[in-house]
């Protein structure tokens, strides 16, 4: 059983869309991340969550504690945001307190 | 430049012969950690560190070995290198208060690793 669902897998868009991207959880958690990983395997952390919503240019990240479960959303998308995006979920309780866990990735395919 | 710096890049070693991939970060952070990265699987946490002297077991640390000795190096140590530890490996870093990272993490560049 993973602790952290993504979905969808795969996600394709033409340029302009609005991307969303979801990820739920079961554990409890002491912080959420949305990561990005490019198509030369280089690695960026986009968002660290514990509430509410985050916004950074063209990215918004929201998470809802009580039902588990957090977005990545992407405005007026273009085909440099195609990446594979990541969340992971660090562990809030206590012996496993500063563990991740990772969900398998959205691959996004942005076409022009 | 702040930065979390990996060594090897790339390794293509043989079943048993021990070695060593070091990890570096510039930015005094405490939160350290190893990942790995498989097709299907995506990244696994394989030891993760709060501060110096501490380390934990993430998912998968069977195989590997690690140490904190000093804030700014953590290296991974695989002693007796399977194939199935063949993967991707990544390294990370973040500030953290009480042990708790309270910012975002910085990835290494990654060390594609092969086991013969």
């Amino acid at each position: 059983k993973n602790e952290v669902e993504q979905s969808p897998q795969n996600l394709t868009a033409q340029e302009g869309e609005f991307i969303t991207i979801n990820c739920s959880y079961s554990v409890g958690i002491s912080a959420l991340h949305w990561l990005q990983q490019h198509p030369g395997g280089g690695i960026v952390s986009l968002f660290m969550l514990s509430s509410g919503k985050k916004k950074h240019g063209r990215l918004i990240a929201t998470i809802n504690i009580q039902e588990k479960h957090s977005s990545l959303h992407i405005t007026a998308s273009h085909p440099r945001d195609s990446a594979v995006y990541i969340c992971a979920v660090r562990s809030g309780r206590g012996s496993t307190l500063g563990r991740l866990y990772f969900g398998r990735g959205t691959q996004l395919t942005v076409w022009p | 430049e702040a930065q979390v710096t990996q060594n090897p890049r790339y390794l293509i070693t043989v079943t048993g012969k021990k070695l060593t991939v070091t990890c570096s970060q510039n930015m005094n952070h405490e939160y350290m950690s190893w990942y790995r990265q498989d097709p299907g699987l995506g990244l696994r946490q394989i030891y993760y560190s709060m501060n110096v002297e501490v380390t934990d077991k993430g998912d998968v640390p069977e195989g590997y070995k690690v140490s904190r000795k000093e804030k700014r190096n953590f290296p991974l140590i695989l002693e007796s290198p399977s194939p199935n530890q063949t993967s991707l490996y990544f390294c990370a870093s973040s500030l953290s208060r009480t042990g708790l990272p309270i910012d975002t993490q910085y990835f290494g560049p990654g060390t594609r690793l092969t086991v013969l």
